[in-house]
């Protein structure tokens, strides 16, 4: 099946520092790919949508200069949470979507907990 | 705007018992409706899926039908085994699978011997 790899599974930084989150779909190429954000007891909420070669679209109330989303090839998005803050500690996940199909799915990668101290 | 909501958990279960999960959602038009299972330390994996009404999905023995008339999508399995121990996400998107996903806040299932 389509498998979504994410890296790295749990980063821990100091305030202030920027984090980058890669997000690979390893067989497939993904027309779109989705970033989610989910706090401990809480749904998965959007944060933007990206596709590849052009600016990611972000959902309301989501810092756009803060969390720089970069969709450089079909099988590479990723996220950088830039000067990052204990309130960013977080479950991020992406999503890969490879276009109208059979399925016609998004397919998840296992998450990357982030902690800021 | 589109909202699910489903119950909260942790749900435990006896092994061979029977399970449902509620979800009901709010949404304009006709959305695809979803369940997603997160299994600990591994990505959502897709369990099923129905995109209109009357539509039933159905994935190794969880069952869900798609009901207008109450917004539900209810996940029901006859008989859950102690390998159904996950975290189940109900969701909904307006067109398939391309477009951005509303999640429930997720429901834990913990199946005992």
């Amino acid at each position: 099946g389509a498998v979504v790899s994410q890296h790295p599974s749990w980063v821990i930084c100091k305030s202030g520092t920027s984090v980058k989150i890669e997000c690979r779909s390893l067989d497939f190429q993904a027309t779109t790919m989705f970033w989610y954000r989910q706090f401990p007891k809480q749904s998965l909420m959007l944060m933007a949508t990206s596709n590849e070669g052009s600016k990611a679209t972000y959902e309301q109330g989501v810092e756009k200069d803060k969390f720089l989303i970069n969709h450089a090839s079909l099988t590479l998005s990723t996220l950088t949470v830039t000067s990052a803050h204990p309130e960013d500690s977080s479950f991020y996940i992406c999503s890969a979507f490879p276009g109208q199909g059979a399925k016609n799915i998004q397919y998840f990668g296992a998450g990357t907990r982030l902690s800021v101290l | 705007g589109n909202s699910v909501t489903q119950m909260e958990g942790p749900v435990t279960l006896s092994e061979e018992a029977f399970l449902t999960i509620n979800c009901t959602y709010t949404a304009t038009g006709y959305p695809s409706l979803f369940w997603y299972v997160q299994y600990p330390g591994e990505g959502l994996q897709l369990l099923l899926k129905a995109t209109k009404a009357d539509d039933k999905g159905s994935n190794k023995g969880f069952e869900a039908t798609y009901r207008k008339e109450t917004t539900s999508f209810h996940l029901e399995k006859g008989s859950v085994q102690v390998s159904d121990s996950a975290v189940y996400f109900c969701a909904l998107s307006d067109q398939g699978g391309g477009n951005k996903l509303t999640f429930g806040t997720g429901t834990q299932l913990k199946v005992e011997l």
